[in-house]
């Protein structure tokens, strides 16, 4: 069955840090690839997303993913964390073939300390 | 984008009772998701409604305990049934909204916390 592999479950930084999340997923089909963010309280927002093109995308508030198809991953990254990055953050995949259904990793709860 | 507004936001039921989520789009669209995050887990998909059709459910999930309704393009609701302290979760209704150059996100509500006692 297909799945979606997050490898932190809790990650803890300090301001000014770097940041990268693993993902990893088992599909061998075409798939579209997405990180989502929920901050404490609020509803699950999209991060950066990756259709096709460029592997490397660009999201909102400085934060980027790198889609390497060979090793089934799409690892998060951002240079410089700051205290309101404060949030989980979940790795979701879409499997080819029209249907909309989202395969969703375990999540990383990040927590960042000024 | 799609904005999506659940109700209720939270609920403490008592066990055997049901209740109902309601979620509202404020565009139309043609499937609509019910997922459910269990304390400590990812998101699990429930089930896909399309409006004029029975919706369709992931396995492990079934009509009886989780009954959906899709009267319209814009608006879903589902039901917990027989609830027991197991389906304490949050539950998330989601629309696929397609973008420029056909790409399809998903959008989120803010979700409904159940807690069963």
């Amino acid at each position: 069955a297909q799945s979606v592999s997050q490898h932190n479950h809790h990650v803890i930084l300090s301001e000014a840090a770097s940041l990268e999340l693993g993902c990893n997923y088992s599909y061998g089909g075409t798939v579209n690839l997405f990180w989502y963010v929920q901050y404490p309280g609020q509803h699950l927002q999209l991060l950066l997303k990756y259709f096709s093109g460029d592997p490397l995308v660009k999201g909102i508030k400085g934060f980027e993913a790198e889609f390497i198809k060979s090793k089934f991953s799409f690892n998060l990254r951002k240079p410089s964390v700051q205290w309101s990055d404060t949030a989980e953050y979940f790795c979701a995949v879409r499997l080819s073939g029209g249907y909309n259904k989202l395969i969703f990793g375990a999540g990383t709860r990040l927590a960042v300390h000024p | 984008s799609a904005v999506i507004s659940q109700k209720p936001s939270r609920d403490i039921c008592q066990r055997g009772t049901s209740l109902t989520i309601q979620c509202q789009v404020d565009s139309q669209v043609t499937m609509m998701f019910w997922y459910r995050q269990q304390p400590g887990q990812s998101l699990t998909l429930i089930a896909t409604a399309n409006q004029g059709s029975e919706a369709t459910y992931e396995s492990g999930f079934v009509i009886d305990k989780f009954p959906i309704s899709r009267p319209n393009l814009t608006f879903s609701t589902l039901t917990v049934s027989n609830m027991s302290p197991e389906d304490s979760s949050i539950y998330l209704c989601s629309v696929a909204a397609t973008r420029s150059r056909g790409n399809t996100e998903a959008f989120f509500g803010q979700g409904t916390r159940l807690t069963v006692v």
